[in-house]
């Protein structure tokens, strides 16, 4: 089955860029997302990519998929304290999404 | 974004008992919702794929016949914990697909603790 990995922790100071990586093992995957949980929220869906696109932008953010590496990331732009939370990457098809373990990512003001 | 909506967002329950969650889509129609069950400081597990109108495929080492899953129609979902015990106790969430975007939204979660 899938497997969906991250690291555990990164630690960026305000105003910095934040780069959160993902690997994915299942090279038919179709949907690549991003999703932040802040304390005691829920899921919040910041973006998602299709397998046939390279990257995608969306204010602040922005999405590098290298498919033939199966390698996803999730670049922050500007981090604000406000963005302190932890994200977590998934990858599916259709019918099915596994999510990674989560980055936590701490801001420093 | 779309709506999800779970109720109750956190419910207890006594040994032994039942407790049904429901995952609903406000406001788009979802052919696949997902339920996912999480434990403090961890990822999400994928339990169950709910499949409008056929049986809810699970993940290995979920019980089908403790975690019912029915999915009656395109904008509702539900898992009922059968005779729940406190191992049971955890945060369930309920995904749904957008069936015309593939955008998976979720809901807030359900809280359940078994006394």
């Amino acid at each position: 089955g899938e497997d969906v990995e991250q690291s555990l922790f990164l630690s960026v100071r305000e105003g910095d860029s934040s780069v959160i990586n993902c690997t994915y093992t299942d090279s038919s995957s179709t949907y690549l997302y991003w999703y932040k949980q802040e304390p005691g929220a829920g899921l919040q869906l910041l973006t998602y990519i299709f397998s046939n696109m390279d990257m995608k932008q969306d204010q602040r953010l922005t999405v590098l998929l290298n498919k033939k590496d199966k390698h996803l990331s999730l670049r922050i732009a500007d981090t604000q304290t406000g963005d302190s939370a932890i994200y977590f990457c998934a990858a599916g098809g259709y019918q099915k999404v596994t999510f990674g373990t989560g980055t936590k990512l701490q801001v420093i003001p | 974004g779309a709506v999800v909506s779970q109720h109750p967002s956190w419910v207890i329950c006594k040994s032994g008992t039942s407790v049904k969650i429901e995952c609903r889509s406000l406001d788009f129609q979802a052919t696949t919702m997902f339920w996912y069950r999480q434990f403090p400081k961890q990822s999400l597990m994928l339990m169950a794929t709910s499949n409008e109108g056929s049986k809810a495929t699970y993940e290995q080492g979920v019980e089908k016949d403790k975690f019912l899953i029915n999915h009656a129609s395109l904008t509702l979902s539900t898992l009922t914990v059968t005779s729940a015990h406190p191992e049971d106790s955890s945060f369930y969430i309920c995904s749904a697909k957008t069936t015309n975007t593939g955008e998976l939204f979720f809901g807030e979660g359900s809280r359940l603790t078994v006394l």
